[in-house]
């Protein structure tokens, strides 16, 4: 079956713009998550959706970052005002239901993201 | 806090070799998971291994093995008869029952270059 699908796999964009990342999970994965992946930073946890529980912002890097995840589903990451230090490689994964920590996370291929 | 290291930046072998990755990790947690991923050139993060805190037999799975010892907080990864195909960026990570399980902290990673 179809995996974790991410878009744009590039963007440029310009310093100061608005970007928005897109991830579609595995079908009938309920649980979402954003990392990223930088030079000097390795892989870095963003933000966790599970269901309809309230998402897990703790690893967004400050507020100009923020997600959401329509109907269970579809994730858009927004990142506003972009500064060259959000240039990384953005990473959707999704896990399917069951047991915490018994479950495997199925990543997407990433989008490359380049401030400029 | 939890947190991974993977000490060996890049470790270069010539077929045929066998080479350990090596992964140390630091949790207060008494209840947590530790994984293996490769990276691949084209990017996407692989899911190779998945072992819980109170399992600390030793595993096999082809030319991979994998040597968990709580008593050193470490989880080393054996490749055994190494191939070009292998050739990625691998990657520990953990996860804590403290979190949910559903944060996963990555090492830095350890770039494996196999040549003929």
């Amino acid at each position: 079956g179809a995996g974790v699908s991410q878009s744009p796999s590039n963007k440029v964009t310009e310093k100061g713009k608005d970007v928005e990342l897109r991830c579609d999970p595995i079908s009938g994965h309920t649980a979402l998550y954003w990392y990223r992946q930088s030079l000097g930073q390795g892989l870095e946890f963003l933000i966790y959706f599970q269901g309809n529980s309230a998402p897990d912002k703790s690893g967004l890097p400050s507020d100009r970052f923020s997600a959401e995840r329509t109907g269970g589903s579809v994730s858009t990451l927004t990142i506003q005002r972009t500064q060259q230090e959000d240039s990384a490689v953005y990473l959707c994964a999704s896990s399917p239901p069951g047991l915490a920590g018994n479950n495997e996370q199925f990543f997407g291929p990433g989008t490359r993201l380049t401030v400029l | 806090a939890q947190k991974v290291t993977q000490a060996q930046t890049e470790i270069s072998v010539v077929e045929k070799e066998d080479v350990t990755l090596d992964c140390v990790y630091e949790t207060r947690d008494t209840t947590y998971y530790l994984f293996w991923y490769k990276q691949p050139p084209s990017g996407e993060l692989v899911f190779l291994i998945r072992r819980n805190s109170f399992d600390e037999q030793n595993e096999i799975s082809g030319r991979y093995s994998w040597n968990f010892q709580k008593s050193t907080s470490s989880f080393n990864f054996t490749i055994t008869a190494s191939q070009v195909v292998d050739s990625a960026v691998y990657f520990c990570a953990l996860s804590e029952r403290g979190t949910g399980f559903q944060k996963l902290v990555f090492g830095t990673g350890t770039r494996l270059l196999v040549s003929p």
